[in-house]
């Protein structure tokens, strides 16, 4: 079956630009995730959705960064203002049940994010 | 709170040789503890994962790892390296009381033919 997906796979912006990052999770997933993973680093998590909520957003860090999930499916991560520092790649993962039961979180490809 | 240490960002076997990635937890409870692979230019793929059942834990492709609380360690072995292995590698752990994985910072792992 299909596997997440994340559109577009590579985005170049100018500082200061706002840009739109897509997931489409697995079909059925209540469950998503967005990270984000700098040169050399592991994932770093930013925000967490149970269906059309978010659950946590503890990881964001500030207040230019905001995620969207409004039927549940399909989540959008927008970042204002973009700075130089936001460039990473930004991977989304879904799980059929929150993974506090330990169910496997599924990542997609990645959006590289590159920031002039 | 929670974290994970992988000792060594890069590790380099000969081919057919074992291959052994370590991974430390800090944690006064054992949490759930993971192991994904990042092939090049594709997606975070989970290789196996400890949910607190038997010890020793099996994944695909010939990957194990043990969970070992007296070490909180639960490094990444497998017996016979191949080519194909080549990869970055991850630890992860749920955090308690969270959902979302925290990662440690990677192992790259070269295989010499």
């Amino acid at each position: 079956g299909a596997g997440v997906s994340q559109t577009p796979s590579n985005k170049v912006t100018e500082k200061g630009k706002y840009v739109e990052l897509r997931c489409d999770p697995i079909s059925g997933h209540t469950a998503l995730y967005w990270y984000r993973q700098s040169l050399g680093q592991g994932p770093e998590f930013l925000i967490y959705f149970q269906g059309t909520g978010a659950a946590d957003d503890s990881g964001l860090p500030n207040d230019r960064f905001f995620a969207v999930r409004p039927e549940g499916s399909v989540s959008t991560l927008k970042i204002q203002r973009t700075e130089r520092g936001d460039s990473a790649v930004y991977l989304c993962a879904s799980s059929l049940l929150p993974s506090g039961g330990t169910d496997t979180q599924y990542f997609g490809p990645g959006t590289r994010l590159t920031v002039l | 709170a929670q974290s994970v240490t992988q000792l060594g960002s890069h590790v380099s076997v000969s081919e057919g040789a074992l291959v052994l990635l370590r991974c430390n937890y800090s944690s006064s409870v054992p949490p759930y503890l993971f192991w994904y692979v990042q092939y090049p230019n594709q997606g975070l793929q989970l290789l196996l994962k400890y949910t607190s059942a038997a010890t020793l834990v099996k994944g695909i492709n010939g990957f194990e790892a043990e969970f070992k609380k007296s070490e909180t360690s639960f490094h990444l072995t497998k017996p016979s390296a191949h080519m194909s292995d080549a990869a970055e590698y991850f630890c992860a752990v749920i955090q308690t009381g969270a959902n979302n994985l925290f990662f440690g910072t990677g192992t790259r792992l070269t295989v010499i033919p």
